[in-house]
């Protein structure tokens, strides 16, 4: 079955650490996303591309990175800059009919 | 510019009983307007999608909503609420901006189903 996998589903980070979350596809989506979920916020934008070798900033792009040199992963790291990095976490990547969206990876700073 | 707003952020209803989750948008030009359903732990499921073809959108799960432009509303309904329609509910406007979808979600209805 086509999909998106995200992993893992929990990481846990400590202070001053980076961490790298994973997104693979395999529905041929050439555009992929990656949104951060806090509660009551709904999603936020963090990072998109809609090609392979590009990307773009979302409305909360500091403190993340990505990268995107594969069309089938769009991994995401969490870099010691961003300073409340405890959220949930879902990529996802669109077809004409909506988005389709990864189970998530909740990450929590210990 | 683009927005969502959704009506509550929590909706309690019996089971059996009509469900109504409203979500207010404002777009400058003519949206595509999603729902999508959320359970704990897991990623989002697409609901239905509106995009012009008819005003009322049948979706999975007995769902469907209205588009009223009138209104710039999209509510979503369903007559009889079952124990696993219990989850989080999201709307979402969408418009192409420079070759990609730029999507914008509202901050979500937890739907609360009591026996």
């Amino acid at each position: 079955d086509g999909g998106i996998t995200q992993s893992p589903k929990y990481l846990f980070r400590k202070e001053g650490q980076n961490v790298t979350l994973s997104c693979e596809q395999n529905l041929n989506h050439d555009a992929m996303y990656w949104y951060r979920q806090d509660p009551g916020q709904g999603l936020r934008l963090i990072y998109y591309s809609q090609i392979v070798n590009d990307f773009q900033k979302g409305d909360i792009a500091e403190g993340y990175s990505v990268s995107r040199e594969k069309k089938e992963s769009f991994p995401l790291t969490v870099t010691s800059a961003q300073k409340n990095p405890t959220a949930f976490y879902l990529c996802a990547s669109t077809s004409e009919w909506g988005y389709t969206f990864g189970s998530g990876t909740r990450l929590t700073v210990v | 510019a683009q927005s969502v707003t959704q009506l509550g952020s929590h909706v309690s209803v019996s089971e059996g009983a009509l469900v109504l989750l409203r979500c207010n948008y404002s777009s400058s030009v003519p949206p595509y307007l999603f729902w999508y359903v959320q359970y704990p732990n897991q990623g989002l499921q697409l609901l239905l999608k509106y995009t012009s073809a008819a005003t009322l959108v049948k979706g999975i799960n007995g769902f469907e909503a209205e588009f009223k432009k009138s209104e710039t509303s999209f509510h979503l309904t369903k007559p009889s609420a079952h124990m696993s329609d219990a989850a989080e509910y999201f709307c979402a406007v969408s418009r192409n901006s420079g070759g990609y979808q730029k999507v914008t979600f509202g901050t979500g209805t937890k739907l609360q189903v009591i026996p």
